[in-house]
């Protein structure tokens, strides 16, 4: 069965600082993976999407993530965070067709001044 | 601007009422998804649709169903409300069998007394 691990619960980090946030996955083929961004009080939103090709993907916000398939893991990194950058971040993976998307648990993310 | 819409931001029933939850979606998907989030559990699949009245089981449907009469319309129906169905409700949409982005509503928190 796929399945996804957001190690990190919260991860709080000073505004300017440069943020990695961690995404293991399971699945027995070739994943699509996902990182989606929901602030408080909000729905989802896409950052990015991998499919295929170029592992090192970019996404809206300044948000960048790479895909390491030795790792099965698909890493969300921004060189430097802005105070609107707080919210909960999910990873997610699904397969081809119809396959469903599972998500992981959410990370926390503050930012302080 | 696309648009998932989920009729009430925050809804209060009481145990062993029947429930609805109304999506409407304005992009011509042709499919749906009823997600929960509980904290620490992340986002959970209910229901979704693949078109007009077809529905699938996702991986909680207990005390679920749902109804999808009209493309743009999926409704989450719970036929006796229990406390333990107290939770934040997701409604997504995506387009077409390899395009797993997902468009999510704001949510609808409901409560069970």
């Amino acid at each position: 069965a796929q399945s996804v691990t957001q190690p990190d619960i919260h991860i709080t980090v000073s505004e300017g600082a440069s943020l990695e946030l961690r995404c293991n996955y399971s699945y027995g083929a070739t994943p699509y993976l996902f990182w989606y961004v929901q602030s408080p009080g909000q729905g989802l939103q896409l950052l990015l999407k991998y499919f295929s090709g170029d592992t090192l993907v970019q996404g809206i916000k300044g948000f960048e993530a790479e895909f390491k398939r030795s790792q099965s893991s698909f890493n969300l990194r921004k060189p430097s965070v802005h105070w609107s950058d707080a919210a909960e971040y999910f990873c997610a993976v699904g397969g081809g067709g119809y396959q469903k998307v599972t998500f992981g648990t959410g990370t926390k993310l503050q930012v302080i001044p | 601007d696309v648009k998932v819409t989920q009729s009430s931001r925050y809804l209060v029933k009481r145990t062993g009422e029947k429930v609805f939850l109304e999506c409407v979606q304005d992009m011509d998907h042709e499919n749906m998804f009823w997600y929960r989030q509980d904290p620490g559990l992340g986002l959970r699949l209910i229901y979704f649709s693949y078109d007009v009245k077809m529905k699938e089981k996702g991986d909680i449907p207990e005390g679920y169903s749902v109804s999808r009469e009209k493309k743009e319309r999926f409704s989450l129906i719970l036929e006796s409300a229990s406390t333990n169905q107290t939770s934040m409700y997701l409604c997504a949409s995506s387009s077409g069998q390899n395009s797993y982005g997902y468009t999510f509503g704001s949510g609808t928190r409901l409560t069970v007394v």
